[in-house]
């Protein structure tokens, strides 16, 4: 697709129950984010995926954080025991390039919307 | 560590007003890249502008218009002649460029309203 996509835009779920959230990027970008924006706030960074490189997960606030990215593309976030303050929109981007002092910038997705009850 | 101030949480205008929302920043590293986004009401952040460290040459761009000081560690987005469509939030972001230039530590963002 031409840009970004996201699924599910919303997600409603009961504390305790595991979510997966999922990432589409843009067609040839090698870098993956996952960013968490909670209500009014600025954006946090959770995880990125480089190619075939290890991921940086230094931004997963927990264990029950994890994500992954099949054959270099899609990108699954899932979180486990949802917890109420696991409620916010989670951002998926990618990006073109980001080293070698080069590129960094990041095109987004709409988001999913998770809440948790 | 790096910091992301946006001092202005949220700023109101007219429209044909200029407006500049203030971005201020704090890093160790010697090279970086500073960036703007767009999120507008329906909530899909839009890129900017990307600006190297060591490249402190102000951008203009139809009404908008970036200037990026070292000396103070601020870079601040002017709009001219604010439009309706100009509402949303926008977002100062910093990275370190040599290595992951896509993780970026967002400041809080400043939410603009241009009133008709």
């Amino acid at each position: 697709g031409a840009g970004v996509s996201q699924s599910p835009s919303n997600k409603v779920t009961e504390k305790g129950k595991d979510v997966e959230l999922r990432c589409d990027p843009i067609s040839g970008h090698t870098a993956l984010y996952w960013y968490r924006q909670s209500l009014g706030q600025g954006l946090e960074f959770l995880i990125y995926f480089q190619g075939n490189s290890a991921p940086d997960k230094s931004g997963l606030p927990s264990d029950r954080f994890s994500a992954e990215r099949t054959g270099g593309s899609v990108s699954t976030l899932t979180i486990q025991r949802t917890q109420q303050e696991d409620s916010a929109v989670y951002l998926c981007a990618s990006s073109p390039r980001t080293s070698g002092g080069r590129g960094g910038e990041l095109f987004f997705g709409e988001g999913s919307r998770l809440t948790v009850l | 560590a790096q910091k992301v101030t946006q001092a202005q949480t949220e700023i109101s205008v007219v429209e044909k007003e200029d407006v500049t929302l203030d971005c201020v920043y704090e890093t160790r590293d010697t090279t970086y890249y500073l960036f703007w986004y767009k999120q507008p009401p329906s909530g899909e952040l839009v890129f900017l502008i990307r600006r190297n460290s060591f490249d402190e040459q102000n951008e203009i761009s139809g009404r908008y218009s970036w200037n990026f000081q070292k000396s103070t560690s601020s870079f601040n987005f002017t709009i001219t002649a604010s439009q309706v469509v100009d509402s949303a939030v926008y977002f100062c972001a910093l990275s370190e460029a040599r290595t992951n230039a896509g993780k970026s530590t967002f400041g809080d963002g400043t939410t603009l309203t241009v009133k008709p």
